[in-house]
């Protein structure tokens, strides 16, 4: 079944230091992916996407995305956490369900950074 | 501005009573989404619209309903029928359903 994972449910990590969130499919084809970042009580926010082509992608903030096919995964990465990078991260892939497709994210990463 | 903007931030029921959360897009949208969400459980598809006058259900669609009248416009009704209905409701459009979806702000459901 295509499906999308989160590994780590919560992450520590101090200010300054490199940052690396972990996302996994299962999917036939090369899926479109997608990072979000939620902040408490809010809606989610776009941090970037792969479709095709170059498989690191940049997006806001300073992050970026590597995708891999050997690996199914599409990690999220940063060389610097701010402390304003506290939040819960989600990667998402739409999957196929019957004639139409969904957006379907994973369970997400709650970031905590240490000063 | 373009967005989606979700209606009333805060909402408070009494256990039995039907509730309507608004959800409206100025994006040319076709797709709109609302999805559940609760502590450690990530986001959970309810209904979904692809076209005006047409929608789906989600992975946990049983005691919710929806409308799609106008393109801009996809309601979600909690109606007594849910079990547990206290959770946040984000709703999400996008202009192709294989592209990214644009979230509204959410609307924080407690019933009392």
């Amino acid at each position: 079944a295509q499906s999308v994972t989160q590994p780590d449910i919560h992450i520590t990590v101090s200010e300054g230091a490199s940052l690396e969130l972990r996302c996994n499919y299962s999917y036939g084809a090369t899926p479109y992916l997608f990072w979000y970042v939620q902040s408490p009580g809010q809606g989610l926010q776009l941090l970037l996407k792969y479709f095709s082509g170059d498989t690191l992608v940049q997006g806001i903030k300073g992050f970026e995305a590597e995708f891999k096919r050997s690996q199914s995964s599409f990690n999220l990465r940063k060389p610097s956490v701010h402390w304003s990078d506290a939040a819960e991260y989600f990667c998402a892939v739409p999957i196929s369900s019957g004639s139409a497709r969904q957006l379907t994210f994973g369970s997400g990463t709650q970031l905590t950074v240490l000063p | 501005d373009g967005g989606i903007t979700q209606s009333p931030k805060y909402l408070f029921r009494k256990e039995g009573q039907n509730v309507t959360l608004s959800c409206e897009q100025n994006l040319n949208h076709d797709a709109m989404y609302w999805y559940r969400q609760d502590p450690g459980q990530g986001l959970r598809l309810i209904y979904y619209s692809q076209i005006v006058n047409d929608f789906q259900k989600g992975d946990i669609a049983e005691g919710y309903s929806v409308s799609r009248e106008k393109k801009e416009s996809f309601p979600l009704t909690v109606t007594s029928a849910q079990k547990n209905p206290t959770a946040f409701y984000l709703c999400a459009s996008s202009g192709d359903s294989r592209r990214e979806a644009f979230f509204g702000q959410g609307t924080r459901l407690t019933v009392v």
